[in-house]
């Protein structure tokens, strides 16, 4: 298995524009997450899903944020419009979907907002 | 709110040695801990998951405990090597699927 994929490893915008960040997850998987990573808060929890259903938003910063999943293998988190506090390395993870399940993290993806 | 707490934050040492690195959590209702090593600007790679009913794992030179009374786990590295150099970020999940992490062990093993 490939693993789960991010795409774009590294993206740089400026502030106001729309950043769209995607995520495949591991096949068979039927929990995805979306962490964001910084320096000064370490990782945090954004979104997550369950059966492509969200299931707990509550860490999403604000309605700038919104994430999708319209199939079991396909996610996106859109940033619009985008400002420099957003700048962070996000990632995506997927599970078996169970309480005992392990986490399997894709390689992130590094925005910086200028 | 489940704070987890990872000490210490940064640690050198030779190589050869043995050496554990501790997380605690406050909330011990707990159904598994899950160990990660994070590469500088890679991804997290789960080295070991332990149940809320198991006490050790073990993989390789290392050995991952949890005590969830008292809300601590601990990571033994045995023998370590420069290959060890990394983030060890300790999370603990409950209820729901999502984890919890700590903000990590940054970790240097000189040659």
């Amino acid at each position: 298995d490939a693993g789960v994929i991010q795409s774009p490893r590294h993206e740089v915008t400026e502030m106001g524009q729309e950043v769209t960040l995607r995520c495949k997850p591991i096949s068979g998987h039927n929990s995805l997450f979306w962490y964001r990573q910084t320096m000064m808060r370490g990782l945090e929890l954004l979104i997550y899903f369950n059966n492509n259903v969200p299931i707990d938003d509550s860490g999403m910063p604000e309605d700038r944020f919104s994430a999708k999943m319209p199939n079991a293998s396909f996610s996106t988190l859109k940033i619009q419009p985008s400002e420099p506090r957003d700048s962070a390395v996000y990632f995506c993870a997927s599970s078996t979907g169970t309480n005992t399940g392990e986490l399997f993290f894709g390689e992130g993806s590094r925005l910086t907002v200028l | 709110k489940q704070e987890v707490t990872q000490i210490p934050a940064a640690l050198s040492v030779p190589e050869g040695e043995n050496l554990v690195l501790n997380c605690s959590f406050t909330d011990s209702a707990i159904y598994n801990l899950q160990w990660f090593r994070q590469d500088p600007g890679k991804g997290l790679t789960s080295l070991l998951l332990i149940q809320s009913s198991q006490r050790e794992q073990t993989s390789g030179r290392l050995n991952a405990s949890l005590d969830k009374s008292s809300g601590r786990s601990t990571l033994y590295i045995a023998a370590s090597q420069p290959g060890d150099s990394a983030t060890y970020l300790c999370a603990v999940q409950h209820s729901g699927y999502a984890l919890n992490f700590g903000k990590g062990t940054s970790l240097l093993v000189t040659p």
